[in-house]
């Protein structure tokens, strides 16, 4: 089992340009999330999905859309990149209350 | 007031002592205690995971829960080198199974 994976590592995108995170899970969870991380924040949720087809805001939203394409897979894109969304971005799923974090995208916006 | 409080640290020892880190919370809903280590550069993983006041062991962790003050701590014995990195605390009140973390302790063990 791989449990969670994202892609890609590390990303360096231009103000206003776009992209999207990919996030996959093979534990077969319900639930999957998209956490940004910052110095002195910790964790945050940005949005969260507790079942295929749902999903729904969490803590800091502005900025980012997400889509649940299937049980597996939860994608996090950022329509206009701004130098504010700089962070490290973890997917996660969950079995109850446990979570189960994926190895991190680096995200640089100049 | 932030719903979890966390010292940041850095906290460093040396290797054997015993670490306590310890976080605070607000919401008298939350059910669900956890703690998570992350290593530099990678996700946190779980650590310990405890729904009821008192003590939890496992190895040389112990994560420790008073309802009555709303205070967790996790207390590491014989501390290692490769325990060095930071610990964040994270709550759940049930709903979703969405965590609120503290924003992390960062743990140096020295030789």
């Amino acid at each position: 089992n791989a449990g969670v994976t994202q892609t890609p590592k590390f990303q360096v995108l231009k103000t206003g340009q776009s992209m999207t995170l990919q996030c996959a899970q093979d534990m077969n969870h319900n639930s999957m999330y998209w956490y940004r991380q910052d110095p002195g924040m910790g964790l945050r949720l940005i949005y969260y999905s507790a079942s295929e087809g749902t999903t729904d805001k969490g803590e800091v939203p502005n900025g980012y859309n997400v889509s649940r394409l299937n049980k597996r897979e939860f994608s996090l894109r950022l329509e206009s990149a701004a130098p504010s969304q700089t962070s490290v971005y973890f997917c996660a799923s969950s079995v109850r209350e446990t979570q189960y974090f994926g190895p991190g995208t680096r995200l640089l916006v100049l | 007031q932030k719903e979890v409080e966390q010292d940041p640290g850095p906290l460093s020892v040396p290797e054997g002592a015993i670490v306590s880190l310890n976080c605070t919370y607000s919401n008298s809903a939350f059910q669900y205690f956890m703690w998570y280590r992350q290593y530099s550069r990678k996700g946190p993983e779980l650590l310990m995971y405890t729904y009821s006041s008192g003590n939890k062991e496992d190895g040389r962790f112990t994560a420790q829960v008073d309802k009555s003050s709303k205070y967790i701590s996790l207390f590491i014995r014989d501390s290692q080198p490769s325990d060095s990195a930071t610990y964040l605390c994270a709550i759940n009140t049930g709903t979703a199974s969405k965590l609120t973390f503290g924003t992390g302790t960062r743990l140096q063990v020295t030789l």
